[in-house]
């Protein structure tokens, strides 16, 4: 079965630093996702990207946050000043036109 | 206020038994996922319900829009059905894209040998 790739599995960063995350979603895919889960906590919704712009993205999505298609394959998380909330893990997913989601085995964030 | 409530919060099952995971929700949805998250984290997509019900293997999924409520149902449990499973809802009139989701807390199960 196809899978969606993140890399790196782990990530330790020093707040206020930039990280990017990366993603190889599904091919063959159209729309893209981030999402985020903080240590014993629900899974919560950052953005979703579809057509090379955002079509969605929630109230935690702010200023510090960017993604981008760079190029054919990758889809990127970039979080400008890390803050010591922000660590936690962090999934891409992607799908298509009212397909079910695939999931990436998540990036652990820790921002010391 | 949580939109989406998941019962019970930990199910513990001796191998072999029948388990249900119910799942309520307060807002109009216009679909339901059920997925499950690996010990080691990762996430997989069981079902997308908009209707109805789905079967695959020994998992089955329902869905009640009029109740608001989706159930999870695994026949014949087994250990390496030990996981959480997540519900999470996509809000009606809301985009095409499937994945702006609001997630339920989860239900710890594990099934013991």
């Amino acid at each position: 079965e196809p899978e969606v790739t993140q890399t790196p599995s782990h990530q330790v960063t020093q707040m206020g630093q930039e990280v990017i995350l990366r993603c190889v979603p599904i091919s063959n895919h159209l729309y893209f996702y981030w999402y985020r889960q903080i240590l014993g906590q629900k899974v919560e919704f950052l953005v979703s990207f579809y057509n090379n712009e955002i079509s969605e993205k929630s109230e935690i999505f702010d200023d510090q946050f960017s993604v981008e298609r760079p190029d054919g394959s990758n889809f990127t998380l970039k979080i400008r000043s890390t803050k010591l909330e922000d660590s936690a893990m962090y999934f891409c997913a992607s799908s298509g036109i009212g397909e079910k989601l695939f999931f990436g085995s998540g990036t652990q964030l820790s921002v010391l | 206020k949580n939109e989406v409530e998941q019962s019970p919060q930990n199910l513990t099952a001796q191998e072999g038994e029948f388990i249900t995971i119910n799942c309520s929700y307060s807002v109009g949805i216009s679909a339901l996922h059920w997925l499950q998250q690996h010990p080691g984290g990762g996430i997989v997509s069981l079902f997308m319900l908009s209707s109805g019900k789905k079967k695959h293997g020994r998992l089955i999924a329902t869905i009640n829009i009029q109740e608001k409520h989706s159930s999870l149902h695994i026949t014949a449990s087994h250990p390496r059905d030990s996981a959480v499973y997540i519900c999470a809802v996509r809000r009606m009139n809301y985009g095409g894209s499937q994945g702006n989701l609001i997630f339920g807390k989860g239900t710890k199960l594990s099934v013991k040998p």
